[in-house]
């Protein structure tokens, strides 16, 4: 069973589309993030959902926006995509009340845009 | 400011020999540290991590790490490397605050010949 799952693995897309990458999590947890992790492998913490509510908002433009419809998904959508956007987006996910939790990647999203 | 340096772009090691991946970082309050693999076209994997007490960490793949308050490190190690170890490694630190906001390390490429 896949504990963290993303879809799709690969979106390749044009300038000015909008577009959604979905993540699905089956351990229990309460508390979920997106990641970007650039060309140089750099990774970034994006957003983050404790049980439906948004606690973590990194500087990241307004045409970002995640939505968490249950606190097993979490789900960005990205309007007027950018070459920039351009990156791979993690999904990960960790149990709540614990200090120092580990958290828990999905495979990732590898977005192209042209 | 709180962040977490990986002075090495790319470590070398012959396999069987041991190996060091370096990681310094710079948190208030008392620091909860992690490690984790990234296999290509993977998403990461946690390898161990540093809360409290003993100042060697044993974590999965025989991988431990060394908690060093005074030199504010968190090296990573193993007494004999695989090539199957070859992967990019992140050394992550939790910023004070709450909500297991992490904050990575630019990442070092382990590279393990045989």
């Amino acid at each position: 069973d896949t504990a963290v799952s993303q879809t799709p693995k690969y979106l390749v897309t044009q300038m000015g589309n909008d577009k959604s990458i979905k993540c699905e999590q089956n351990l229990g947890h309460d508390t979920m993030y997106w990641y970007k992790q650039d060309s140089k492998k750099f990774l970034k913490i994006m957003f983050s959902y404790n049980n439906k509510e948004l606690i973590i908002n990194e500087t990241v433009p307004n045409r970002f926006s995640p939505k968490s419809p249950d606190k097993a998904h979490l789900n960005l959508h990205i309007n007027s995509l950018e070459l920039g956007d351009s990156a791979v987006y993690f999904c990960a996910s960790s149990a709540p009340g614990l200090a120092g939790a580990e958290q828990y990647f999905g495979p990732g999203t590898r977005l192209t845009v042209t | 400011a709180q962040s977490v340096a990986q002075p090495e772009d790319q470590v070398n090691v012959a396999e069987g020999n041991p190996l060091t991946v370096k990681c310094t970082y710079s948190v208030s309050g008392n620091p909860y540290l992690f490690w984790y693999v990234q296999y290509p076209n993977r998403g990461l994997q946690f390898l161990l991590k540093y809360i409290t007490g003993d100042n060697l960490v044993k974590g999965s793949y025989g991988f431990e790490a060394e908690f060093n308050k005074s030199q504010t490190s968190f090296h990573l190690k193993k007494p004999s490397a695989l090539v199957s170890d070859s992967a990019l490694y992140f050394c992550a630190v939790r910023v004070s605050g709450g909500y297991n906001k992490l904050i990575f390390g630019a990442g070092t490429r382990l590279a393990v010949h045989p």
